[in-house]
């Protein structure tokens, strides 16, 4: 079976613009979860989504919004980038909510 | 609030030594997942406990599970540079639907 992909693998972008993130989960999974990583801060959730409902939601601002469709892929976009937007930002796709989770590589996300 | 802290935060031992790294909370988990990061790459999950006081092995690792479900130790027997990596727990709480990950313990074994 193919692994999680996340598309792209970097960015680069300035402060005020916004971005798209996007990922395909395992197939046969029909959750989604995002996470935002950084050395300060560690894994944060950001959400997770179940046949393109949101479930859970971490403690973000708004500016951070994701969606599912109804092939189990998922984006989610950030807008008006902030620096400290910068981080590292993981998908996992599980089979159902709260299981295991199977982690893509990643998107680097870099601010200027 | 932290659910969930992982001790040491940072550990390096030299290749063949022995060690333990720990995950408490004063939550009780329906299970508790163990995953290894490797710089640049996503976590990858390792193991999945379920019962109080179940212990589960992978090659070198030792995995428990407290018998009141709230913390797990990993034991890992003569280290080895490959265990490099970042070790994440992660508690499972099925009446509130959330996986909640700790901050991490970052292993570097030094050859």
């Amino acid at each position: 079976k193919a692994g999680v992909t996340q598309t792209p693998r970097y960015l680069i972008k300035t402060r005020g613009q916004q971005v798209t993130l996007s990922c395909s989960p395992i197939s046969g999974h029909r959750s989604v979860s995002w996470y935002q990583q950084t050395p300060g801060q560690g894994l944060q959730f950001l959400f997770e989504y179940f046949s393109e409902t949101q479930r859970n939601k971490g403690n973000f601002p708004g500016r951070f919004s994701g969606r599912q469709f109804s092939n189990s892929r998922s984006e989610m976009n950030v807008s008006t980038l902030e620096l400290g937007d910068s981080a590292l930002y993981l998908c996992a796709s599980s089979r159902g909510i709260a299981n295991e989770q199977y982690f893509g590589p990643g998107t680097r996300l870099t601010v200027t | 609030t932290q659910l969930l802290e992982q001790s040491p935060q940072f550990l390096s031992i030299q290749e063949g030594e022995n060690l333990t790294v720990y995950c408490n909370s004063s939550s009780v988990f329906s299970s508790l997942q163990w995953y290894r990061q490797e710089p640049g790459e996503g976590p990858v999950l390792l193991v999945t406990v379920v019962t109080g006081g179940e212990v589960k092995k992978l090659k070198r690792l030792t995995f428990q599970f407290g018998d009141a479900r709230k913390d797990s130790s990993l034991h890992i027997t003569a280290a080895q540079p490959g265990d490099t990596g970042l070790y994440l727990c992660a508690g499972v709480q099925t009446s509130y639907d959330k996986v909640i990950f700790g901050p991490g313990t970052s292993l570097s074994v030094i050859p």
